[in-house]
């Protein structure tokens, strides 16, 4: 049993590539949802999923793109990287909406933008 | 919009103290909370979710309590060990959303 799985663990882009940020999990979760750390910041919600099909924006959408075609799957798109977007990014699910399960979490992936 | 927060900041305590700390967030549109244990280079990891106003939780020589009534929860940790050292995150739950706080960071020395 996996669990989470984060890929790429480090990456480096310049302003204005993209690049997907991958996250699978294996719990059949119907909850996934991405985060960043940033220093001196609690987690922030960049988007989530309810389920196939099925996202919404969290706390600091701006410049991320998702998606959700499967249950396993959730990748997060950065259309053009800005500096703005380097971070640690987590993905996270949880067996049902919130509520009274907690999350599972992906291992991150630092990003740093130049 | 950070609207959860936890204090303090950071904790060094001895081995065999206990201590605990606290988060504090809005009292309205409360569905749960949420305590997660951060080790450096890990993963959050779930400790605790409560849901309802004087909720008590334990896991071993951890637990937790919730007020919703009046908005903060405590977690406390009795015998701190060396390997209790890390950072705690609570974590306000209004359905579809989390809003987490900064984290208690805990040293706890040999």
């Amino acid at each position: 049993n996996a669990g989470v799985t984060q890929t790429p663990k480090f990456q480096v882009l310049k302003t204005g590539q993209s690049m997907t940020l991958q996250c699978a999990q294996d719990m059949n979760h119907e909850y996934m949802s991405w985060y960043r750390q940033d220093p001196g910041m609690g987690l922030r919600l960049i988007h989530y999923s309810v389920g196939a099909g099925i996202t919404d924006q969290g706390e600091v959408p701006n410049g991320y793109n998702v998606s959700r075609s499967t249950t396993e799957d959730f990748p997060l798109r950065l259309l053009s990287a800005a500096p703005s977007q380097t971070s640690v990014y987590f993905c996270a699910s949880s067996q049902f909406t919130g509520t009274a399960y907690g999350y599972t979490f992906g291992s991150g992936t630092r990003l740093t933008v130049v | 919009i950070l609207n959860v927060e936890q204090s303090p900041q950071s904790l060094h305590v001895q081995e065999g103290d206990s201590t605990n700390f606290t988060c504090s967030f809005p009292s309205s549109n409360f569905y749960a909370l949420h305590w997660y244990r951060w080790e450096t280079a890990k993963s959050p990891e779930a400790l605790f979710v409560m849901t309802l106003n004087g909720d008590e939780k334990k896991k071993g020589r951890i637990s937790a309590t919730l007020n919703t009534k009046e908005g903060y929860s405590y977690l406390y940790i009795k015998g701190s060990q060396p390997e209790d050292s890390a950072t705690y995150l609570c974590a306000r739950n209004t359905g579809n959303q989390f809003y987490f706080g900064t984290g208690t960071s805990l040293t706890v020395i040999p």
